[in-house]
């Protein structure tokens, strides 16, 4: 099964940028890697995807290596808000991703 | 927006009951799960359904099964709840079969305590 591997915890000051890496080099070339936050006790929220290229939304940015086995979701100017547990996922066979324990970020005030 | 909507945001049932979790999704996905989560271990898929009357095992299906007789509606049933199917449900759904290119949508979860 495709998996994922992200540092189990972060902390990060209110205001500076929140730097999340994921590895998974086990991606297969047409595949999407995603990430979802989850806030204590509620569903997982898309947050963004991507392909090759670097992505942007309105939420974060999503930077991937060139040889598309890690990267790094940022969020550019965290907030108290953002405090979440963050998860990395690729495909694992044709219909289903496999979550793994995601990372746990702290925004300090 | 896509909604998936799970029929109880809490449930508290009897050791030997009969649970009936409901999920329906409002924008025509063809795939639709279900997983659990519990401290320490993330999202497990107990099962999920690549369209109408079709479902497959995911890594825990044990003491639990499925049915989807719409594309719509998505439901896991705990035949006989244990304490150990205390747990936070959730239920999501993507647009098309193949996963590579489509993500999930997730519904709000149904924490379910057996006692």
């Amino acid at each position: 099964d495709a998996k994922t591997t992200q540092p189990p915890s972060m902390d990060c000051a209110e205001g500076r940028a929140a730097n999340l890496p994921c590895n998974h080099s086990t991606i297969s070339g047409n595949e999407y890697v995603y990430w979802y936050r989850q806030i204590h006790s509620q569903g997982p929220q898309y947050i963004i995807h991507g392909l090759k290229n670097n992505e942007t939304n309105e939420m974060a940015s999503l930077i991937i290596t060139e040889d598309r086995k890690s990267c790094t979701l940022i969020l550019p100017h965290a907030t108290l808000r953002d405090t979440a547990v963050y998860y990395c996922i690729v495909p694992s066979g044709t219909y289903k991703y496999i979550f793994g324990t995601g990372t746990r970020l702290k925004v300090l005030a | 927006d896509v909604k998936v909507t799970q029929s109880s945001r809490y449930l508290v049932k009897r050791t030997g009951e009969k649970v009936f979790l409901e999920c329906v999704q409002d924008m025509d996905h063809e795939n639709m799960f279900w997983y659990r989560q519990d401290p320490g271990l993330g999202l497990r898929l107990i099962y999920f359904s690549y369209d109408v009357k079709m479902k497959e095992k995911g890594d825990i299906p044990e003491g639990y099964s499925v049915s989807r007789e719409k594309k719509e509606r998505f439901s896991l049933i705990l035949e006989s709840a244990s304490t150990n199917q205390t747990s936070m449900y959730l239920c999501a759904s993507s647009a098309a079969r193949r996963a590579a290119n489509y993500g999930y949508t997730f519904g709000s979860g149904t924490r379910l305590t057996v006692v």
